[in-house]
């Protein structure tokens, strides 16, 4: 089984461009949950979608926003890109019930100068 | 506080255990887990373990949890290079899994 695919891996962006990122999950999973990672912060929680719903939402600004696709794939987008945005952005997958083990992507390292 | 706090390095010898602590906040959280990340890759599930239980064993990884004191922690027999990595601690928290910073596992030869 295929795991967690996210691209793209790299991406070099400046500052006010937006950026759209892709996650395709694990064949039947069916949630779909993206996080940042930054050597400050660690992982912060981004949003989570099930079922093209977006069902968990964490505290970060409008200009993150996402979707997800009737095959499960999910994409998500920053718009007017800053250069606190420079992290790399995970996306995990699982079937979808509660407390689930999420499954991990390599990541997109996303670099806004 | 952070809800989920675990010291950032840990150095160990070669051959002796390391063992990573972590401590969480939310008394209501059923599932707490370790997942481990290594350069240039996403989080990988090491172990996870249900608030009902104290103690896990799976092969060189031995979990305990202490949920009087919402302590946790990840003891690994043996340590390898191959285990150098950064190890995260994370907890459920109403329908969201919450992570520690990480704990950068370092091998001394």
């Amino acid at each position: 089984k295929a795991g967690v695919t996210q691209t793209p891996r790299y991406l070099i962006k400046t500052r006010g461009q937006q950026v759209t990122l892709s996650c395709s999950p694990i064949s039947g999973h069916r949630s779909v949950s993206w996080y940042q990672q930054t050597p400050g912060q660690g992982l912060q929680f981004l949003f989570e979608y099930f079922s093209e719903t977006q069902r968990n939402k964490g505290n970060f600004p409008g200009r993150f926003s996402g979707r997800q696709f009737s095959n499960s794939r999910s994409e998500m987008n920053v718009s007017t890109l800053e250069l606190g945005d420079s992290a790399l952005y995970l996306c995990a997958s699982s079937m979808g019930q509660s407390n689930e083990k999420l499954f991990f992507g390599s990541g997109t390292q996303l670099s806004v100068l | 506080g952070e809800d989920v706090e675990q010291s950032l390095f840990l150095s160990v010898r070669e051959g002796d255990s390391s063992v990573i602590n972590c401590t969480y906040t939310d008394s209501s959280s059923t599932y707490l887990y370790w997942y481990k990340q290594e350069p240039g890759a996403g989080l990988q599930l090491l172990t996870y373990i249900f608030s009902n239980m104290d103690m896990k064993q799976d092969q060189r990884l031995t979990v305990l949890l202490n949920k009087k004191d919402k302590h946790l922690s990840l003891r690994i027999a043996d340590t390898q290079t191959g285990d150098s990595a950064i190890y995260f601690c994370a907890a459920n928290r109403d329908d969201k899994i919450i992570f520690g910073k990480g704990t950068r596992l370092h091998i001394l030869p």
